[in-house]
């Protein structure tokens, strides 16, 4: 499977706490995506990084990608309650024009 | 609001029903598609559509079928569906195929009895 695996598959914190989420995937990528969804509603893009970055910041937002791990990790400081919802990263894969998702992490933030 | 609806946004049907989902983006995207969500499994592509064209249709059974009348619609024809069937469809839209970002409607809840 060409599929993105998110680790952990759920992950409970209190506000305030860090957040963090991985995914790894098989082969080469054009890019790697990160996606919230809101229980039970559609997805929203979060932020985009290509396989020629590292890092990348929006906000609270860090992402970072190791092409050689085939890994990336999205990290959600000083959290909040309603950063509770399912984070799925997406990748891009070279050849392909449509993006694969993984089973996505669930996060419950307390307050 | 991502600009991208759905319609109806919860449908319970029997496996005898014909029912169609309706999706419009109003982002003026050249790209559409449709996914089955289900409970502990990852998004399933079903069908994407370019310039109102099928590119890609992932092995999809026959009772599921779309139809693109134009680049802001997509439709999904529902018949004689099973039970198994029941997830959250979700149509979302981007700017060209190989864009790099989707914009997701808010999904229809499809329940089959």
């Amino acid at each position: 499977s060409q599929q993105g695996e998110e680790d952990p598959q759920a992950l409970s914190i209190q506000e305030g706490e860090n957040a963090t989420m991985n995914c790894s995937y098989k082969t080469s990528i054009n890019n790697l995506q990160w996606y919230r969804q809101n229980s039970g509603r559609g997805l929203v893009h979060l932020i985009l990084i290509r396989s020629n970055e590292r890092e990348k910041h929006s906000g609270r937002l860090r992402v970072t990608l190791d092409t050689s791990k085939k890994s990336s990790s999205l990290l959600i400081t000083a959290s909040r309650a309603a950063d509770t919802a399912s984070y799925f990263c997406a990748t891009s894969y070279s050849g392909y024009s449509t993006l694969t998702f993984g089973k996505g992490t669930m996060l419950l933030v307390s307050p | 609001e991502t600009g991208v609806t759905q319609t109806p946004r919860h449908l319970v049907m029997g496996m005898t029903n014909k029912k169609s989902l309706k999706c419009e983006q109003h982002l003026g995207h050249n790209a559409m598609y449709w996914y089955k969500q289900s409970a502990k499994k990852p998004l399933e592509l079903m069908f994407v559509y370019s310039l109102e064209e099928r590119v890609e249709n992932n092995s999809v059974p026959s009772r599921f079928s779309p139809e693109c009348p134009n680049s802001s619609h997509l439709f999904l024809h529902l018949h004689t569906l099973q039970p198994e069937d029941s997830a959250l469809y979700l149509c979302a839209s981007s700017q060209a195929l190989a864009a790099n970002e989707q914009f997701f409607g808010p999904g229809t809840r499809l329940t089959v009895l």
